[in-house]
């Protein structure tokens, strides 16, 4: 079974630049979820879609990020214009959410962003 | 609100020595906890879990109890081996419509030969 794929794997902009990261998740996994990592700190959710629907997306900032779904499969994550706090791990991560509790959240590779 | 606190690290240990990793949690009800680990240039991956009191997660010689009584859930194992080096993070999932997890900071685990 192939896992959650993402690109880039890196990337590097200037600030005020925009940037876009990609993710197919598992197929058959209704729920995606995206995440940012600041170095040695745990993932953050920024967003989670159940299908093609956004579940949460209450930490996302959204004056600069936007995220979409369409077709409930593949996700394009954007940042518009970066800035140098964005510099980060983004993870992308999917489940079947079949409605269980324990449901298991799959991550893939991520994309190392660093904005200069 | 939610939230998973974990010892710092880093945390270097000799070959087989015996491994703690302390996690506490603070939640309302009775979330489901998780150990992840990230390898050195791997996505994140998870260990164990368990979905309610008493429940131990067990996977790779990693073992971690489901304590409601004092909120934690230790990640601990009997000798631990060099490929064992990685960084593991403690989370909790909250379940209303869908699934979300909420993570704590992390412990980078070196271990030496």
């Amino acid at each position: 079974e192939a896992g959650v794929a993402q690109s880039p794997r890196y990337k590097i902009i200037e600030k005020r630049q925009s940037v876009a990261f990609w993710c197919n998740p598992i197929s058959g996994h209704a729920t995606l979820y995206w995440y940012q990592q600041i170095l040695g700190q745990g993932p953050k959710l920024l967003i989670q879609f159940q299908n093609n629907g956004v579940v949460d997306d209450s930490q996302l900032p959204k004056d600069r990020f936007s995220a979409e779904r369409l077709k409930g499969v593949d996700s394009t994550l954007k940042i518009q214009p970066a800035k140098l706090e964005d510099s980060a791990v983004y993870l992308c991560a999917s489940s079947l959410d079949l409605g269980n509790v324990g449901d298991t959240q799959y991550f893939g590779p991520g994309t190392r962003l660093t904005v200069l | 609100g939610d939230s998973v606190t974990q010892m710092e690290g880093p945390v270097t240990l000799s070959e087989e020595a015996f491994l703690t990793i302390n996690c506490t949690y603070t939640a309302t009800g009775y979330p489901s906890l998780f150990w992840y680990v990230q390898y050195p240039g791997e996505g994140l991956q998870l260990l164990l879990k368990a979905t309610k009191a008493d429940d131990k997660g067990s996977n790779k010689g990693f073992e971690a109890t489901y304590r409601k009584e004092t909120t934690s859930f230790h990640l601990e194992k009997g000798s631990v081996q060099v490929s064992d080096s990685a960084v593991y993070f403690c989370a909790l999932e909250r379940y209303s419509s869908a699934s979300k997890i909420i993570f704590g900071s992390g412990t980078r685990l070196s271990i030496r030969p």
